[in-house]
């Protein structure tokens, strides 16, 4: 079956270090791979997607490239701020047959400290 | 912003009291979500409707039942709510097939003594 399995939080940073979040999936088919944020009190929103492999999904200083031969999504940034302090999520959409859902990882909290 | 309000946005209610949680939207999407989000557990779907009328299960959808008789509502009733339903509880939509981003409401804290 389709899974998503990201690392365990939290992860704790300094402001401007290097960032790496780890998402791996397994599915049928080609999937789309998505990274959501969710700030504090909030709900989640989409932060970038890749819909098929090798494309990088990017935005607000965020990346991560769709490798399908090792099957990972991960999610880069190169500077971080405290702005940035926020669970994030892995999700894929298995594009085979009638899919309507997203399968979520569990999510992984960042805590970035000035 | 996709115009998804949700309401109420915080509740306290007590054991084996009914509770209908509101999503309500504006832009006429066809797929609406349920979720709730727990610690350790991430977001698990409750239910998810692809049309009014037409409804489906989740993976974690007992004790939970929606309703969804016009496009922009989509209603989840706990019967009897249990402490282990104290939550909180995020609408999603999704456009269309082709469109597969889910877009989030702000979610309602619901707590069950």
């Amino acid at each position: 079956g389709n899974s998503v399995t990201q690392m365990e939080g939290p992860v704790t940073l300094s402001e401007e270090a290097f960032l790496t979040i780890n998402c791996t999936y397994t599915a049928t088919g080609y999937p789309s791979l998505f990274w959501y944020v969710q700030y504090p009190g909030e709900g989640l929103q989409l932060l970038l997607k890749a819909t098929k492999a090798d494309d990088k999904g990017s935005n607000k200083g965020f990346e991560a490239t769709y490798r399908k031969e090792t099957t990972s999504f991960h999610l880069e940034k190169g500077s971080v701020q405290v702005s940035d302090s926020a669970v994030y999520f892995c999700a894929l959409n298995n594009n085979a047959g009638n899919n309507r859902k997203l399968i979520w990882g569990l999510g992984t909290s960042l805590a970035v400290n000035p | 912003d996709a115009g998804i309000t949700q309401s109420p946005r915080h509740k306290v209610t007590e054991t084996g009291t009914p509770v209908t949680l509101r999503c309500h939207q504006t832009e006429n999407h066809r797929y609406m979500y349920w979720y709730r989000q727990d610690p350790g557990h991430g977001l698990r779907l409750i239910h998810y409707s692809y049309g009014v009328k037409d409804t489906d299960k989740g993976e974690v959808s007992d004790g939970y039942s929606v309703s969804r008789s016009k496009t922009e509502d989509f209603l989840l009733t706990l019967e009897s709510a249990t402490s282990s339903q104290t939550s909180v509880y995020f609408c999603a939509i999704r456009p269309s097939r082709d469109q597969e981003t889910q877009y989030f409401g702000p979610g309602t804290r619901l707590l069950v003594l």
